[in-house]
């Protein structure tokens, strides 16, 4: 199996733009999860999927911030308008028996 | 919401030296995770430990948790190089929201 697989890898965007970042969860996973990690605040659980459902949203930090999963194998986490402060990594992790495996992430630079 | 703090924050050490890193929870731990992440990687699963007393060893690297202490600890026996990298713990309580640590920088210096 190629693992979660996130994308991009990088980008590098403008504040006011939209940024979407994608992940594809391991086959047979059944929930998926986004987090967010900057220097200052670590790793940050923003929400998370069983079954495609959103199970718990308190994580995201405002409305900027929207997630989808609308099949399976595909989850997007929206950001519109970014802001500077949303610079950080955002890694995507499915769960399969109690064990998260994390993607690669995908670095995000605000100017 | 589960806290957990991790001792030391960072940790320089010789190579060949042992080394232990500490994870303590706010609250009752069900389960605990270790993570390692390289500089700009993902996170890589080591393992898990759901019992209290449990130990658990991956090469050079174990760990237990002591549930009544609310605390699980990690020690890496003769320290290499490849095992610099940010070591992070995760609670694992039953509803599956696992909240990770801020996690623990370890340099290994040839």
């Amino acid at each position: 199996d190629a693992g979660v697989i996130q994308s991009p890898r990088h980008e590098v965007t403008e504040m006011g733009q939209e940024v979407t970042l994608r992940c594809k969860p391991i086959s047979g996973h059944n929930s998926l999860f986004w987090y967010r990690q900057t220097m200052m605040r670590g790793l940050e659980l923003l929400i998370y999927f069983n079954n495609n459902v959103p199970i718990d949203d308190s994580g995201m930090p405002e409305d900027r911030f929207s997630a989808k999963m609308p099949n399976a194998s595909f989850s997007t986490l929206k950001i519109q308008p970014s802001e500077p402060r949303d610079s950080a990594v955002y890694f995507c992790a499915s769960t399969y028996q109690e064990t998260q495996y994390f993607g690669p992430g995908t670095r995000l630079l605000v100017l | 919401s589960q806290e957990l703090e991790q001792s030391p924050q960072s940790l320089i050490v010789q190579e060949g030296k042992n080394l232990t890193i500490n994870c303590t929870s706010s609250k009752t731990l069900y389960g605990l995770y270790w993570y390692k992440q390289k500089y700009g990687e993902g996170l890589i699963f080591l393992m898990m430990l759901q019992k209290g007393g449990e130990e658990k060893s991956h090469e050079k690297i174990t760990a237990k948790l002591d549930e009544k202490k609310q605390q699980s600890s990690l020690h890496i026996t003769a320290s290499q190089p490849s095992h610099a990298g940010i070591y992070l713990c995760g609670a694992a309580p039953f509803d599956q929201k696992v909240t990770f640590g801020i996690g623990t920088k370890l340099q290994v210096i040839p």
